[in-house]
């Protein structure tokens, strides 16, 4: 059965500083992957995916994430955070024929 | 373009109450689906629909109901609330069951039950 762990359930940077936010997804195939960002108050935006092909994958609002098959993650990355980007994030993983799976979540706390 | 549409915003009921949680879709969508959110625990599947007609359950289908008559409309049914319900509730909706399809989420109703 896939399955999607976020160990990270709050993460505070300051504001400019880069951001790593860890997902890691278990599954036989290769996956469909997704991360998605909730602020508050509001539902879940999709910021990117990734099916296929080059490993990094450019999202909306900066952010970018890395596929490396030898370690089952898909990480969120953005060089130089913002306080709008205060939310809390989810991986998700999904795969053809079966219902995608969200992670519980890491909220991001920014610092000014 | 209103994507996924949920009504109401805020709830909140009495236990035993009864009611509906109305979602709607203008995207064309076969598939829907309803969630809930607590806190620490993520997304929860409660029911799902791959179609008009068709709905099943997810992995917290017990004091909720279903139906999806049009493949625009997908409502949640509460029917006997209990505190335990107290939760955001969030609706999706994705061009059909693959886990490769991108869900577009409802901005969710927040639901207290007391």
């Amino acid at each position: 059965a896939q399955s999607v762990t976020q160990p990270d359930i709050h993460i505070t940077v300051s504001e400019g500083a880069s951001l790593e936010l860890r997902c890691n997804y278990s599954y036989g195939a290769t996956p469909y992957l997704f991360w998605y960002v909730q602020s508050p108050g509001q539902g879940l935006q999709l910021l990117l995916k990734y099916f296929s092909g080059d490993t990094l994958v450019q999202g909306i609002k900066g952010f970018e994430a890395e596929f490396k098959r030898s370690q089952s993650s898909f990480n969120l990355r953005k060089p130089s955070v913002h306080w709008s980007d205060a939310a809390e994030y989810f991986c998700a993983v999904g795969a053809r024929d079966d219902k995608i799976i969200f992670g519980k979540g890491t909220r991001l706390h920014i610092l000014p | 373009n209103a994507g996924v549409t949920q009504t109401p915003k805020f709830q909140v009921l009495k236990t035993g109450q009864s009611m509906t949680l109305q979602c709607a879709q203008d995207m064309n969508h076969e598939y829907m689906s309803w969630y809930r959110q607590d806190p620490g625990m993520g997304l929860r599947l409660i029911h799902y629909s791959v179609g008009a007609g068709i709905t099943d359950q997810g992995e917290v289908p017990n004091g909720y109901n279903v139906s999806r008559s049009t493949t625009e409309d997908f409502p949640l049914r509460l029917l006997s609330a209990a505190p335990s319900q107290t939760s955001v509730y969030f609706c999706a909706s994705s061009y059909d069951r693959d886990g490769d399809q991108p869900q577009h989420f409802g901005d969710g109703t927040r639901l207290s039950i007391l």
